[in-house]
């Protein structure tokens, strides 16, 4: 059966600081993978997706993920921070088509001023 | 567009009742969800439905029922509410079931059974 491990529960960085959150799935076949954030008492926004060619996606919000097979590995990154980006970010695997999803248990991203 | 709406946003329950728990969307989407999400376990899809008349179990089923009468709706029975329902509820939408085809999830509803 099909996995998604989110290692950090919660992650603090500065404004303006880089952030790599971190996603490992275990799939037999080629994943269909993506990056979610949910702000508080909001429903789940579509950061970005992979299902195949580069590598290297990018997202909305500045967000880019790469995907890298040898590691089953899809995290998430930013280059710069802002404070808005305050969240809950889920990593999810999409099996039977794609469509039915099976997400991490979510990274909490807290961001200082 | 409304896109995924569901109702209520808040409900509390006791222990027996049943209730529904409606999710409608305005896109003409073929496939539609219901995912559960609780703290420290992200979300779990319930029940999901690629089209009008057919639905079909996800991972964590028990106590719950579906139907898909039409294209539109996909509405989440609990039958009788147990605390371990406790839950806020997600329905999710998409164009096809292809997995390329973006997930458009609800706001969610919040529901507490005592």
């Amino acid at each position: 059966a099909q996995s998604v491990t989110q290692p950090d529960i919660h992650i603090t960085v500065s404004e303006g600081a880089s952030l790599e959150l971190r996603c490992n799935y275990s799939y037999g076949a080629t994943p269909y993978l993506f990056w979610y954030v949910q702000s508080p008492g909001q429903g789940l926004q579509l950061l970005l997706k992979y299902f195949s060619g580069d590598t290297l996606v990018q997202g909305i919000k500045g967000f880019e993920a790469e995907f890298k097979r040898s590691q089953s590995s899809f995290n998430l990154r930013k280059p710069s921070v802002h404070w808005s980006d305050a969240a809950e970010y889920f990593c999810a695997v999409g099996t039977g088509g794609g469509n039915k999803l099976t997400f991490g248990t979510g990274t909490q991203l807290k961001v200082e001023l | 567009n409304a896109g995924v709406t569901q109702t209520p946003k808040f409900q509390v329950l006791k222990t027996g009742q049943s209730m529904t728990l409606q999710c409608a969307q305005d896109m003409n989407h073929e496939y539609m969800s219901w995912y559960r999400q609780d703290p420290g376990m992200g979300l779990r899809l319930i029940h999901y439905s690629v089209g009008a008349g057919i639905t079909d179990q996800g991972e964590v089923p028990n106590g719950y029922n579906v139907s898909r009468s039409t294209t539109e709706d996909f509405p989440l029975r609990l039958l009788s509410a147990a605390p371990s329902q406790t839950s806020v509820y997600f329905c999710a939408s998409s164009r096809g079931t292809s997995g390329d085809q973006p997930q458009h999830f609800g706001d969610g509803t919040r529901l507490s059974i005592l």
